[in-house]
């Protein structure tokens, strides 16, 4: 079955105490990116990639770090996370940009205490 | 500045009406626009993208419009239902280099039964 996958789905943690998201997609899509979803600001753009070793920074990058080492795999890292990245996080892949479709991932919720 | 607006209120209409909505841009020259659904945690599930050079773009009982001129996209659901009822976002690549993805706000429909 064609999906993005992420994990964890839930995560509870304290601030300054790093982490990672991960993000998978089985579909060989180049194109891939993390969303930021918070009440009243909509879905806002972090990283994105255009392939193997391109990325480039989002609207909202601060405090976050990408990598794609390979293909199908696109990690978000908070190397020190603050009470103000609490939000809903969502992974997405599509075959490249420009008039394709987008495909998301189930969310992470993230909770930085 | 640039921005997309969507109508922040919810949309309340009664089964078996057409509920439209509406996606309003500016300061973008979009080559095509998507519009996307999302159900309460979840992620978005593309649904329709319509072209610069296409005025109108139909699938079953949706209806996507396009008016560059106008700078603004209507989502018609035609005899909608109770299932209808979600998040529908709008969302654009901006004209130029950028490879951003700038989504909307989203309008929250809800139909009546």
């Amino acid at each position: 079955e064609a999906q993005v996958t992420q994990n964890p789905r839930y995560l509870i943690t304290v601030t300054g105490k790093k982490l990672t998201v991960t993000c998978s997609q089985n579909m060989n899509h180049e194109y891939m990116s993390w969303y930021r979803q918070d009440p009243g600001l909509g879905l806002r753009q972090i990283y994105y990639s255009m392939n193997v070793e391109v990325t480039d920074k989002g609207d909202v990058p601060e405090g976050y770090k990408v990598s794609r080492k390979e293909k199908r795999n696109f990690p978000l890292i908070l190397e020190s996370p603050s009470p103000n990245q609490t939000s809903l996080y969502f992974c997405a892949s599509s075959l490249s940009l420009r008039g394709q479709t987008q495909y998301f991932g189930p969310g992470t919720r993230l909770l930085v205490l | 500045s640039q921005k997309i607006e969507q109508n922040s209120e919810a949309l309340n209409i009664q089964e078996g009406k057409t509920a439209t909505l509406t996606c309003n841009y500016t300061n973008y020259s979009p080559a095509y626009l998507q519009w996307y659904r999302q159900d309460p945690g979840r992620g978005p599930v593309f649904l329709l993208l319509i072209r610069e050079n296409e005025k109108e773009k139909r699938k079953e009982r949706l209806k996507v419009t396009f008016d560059t001129t106008l700078k603004q996209s209507l989502f018609h659901i035609t005899a909608s239902q109770p299932a209808d009822s979600a998040t529908y976002l709008c969302a654009l690549v901006p004209g130029g280099a950028t490879n951003k993805l700038i989504f909307g706000t989203g309008t929250l429909l809800a139909v009546q039964p």
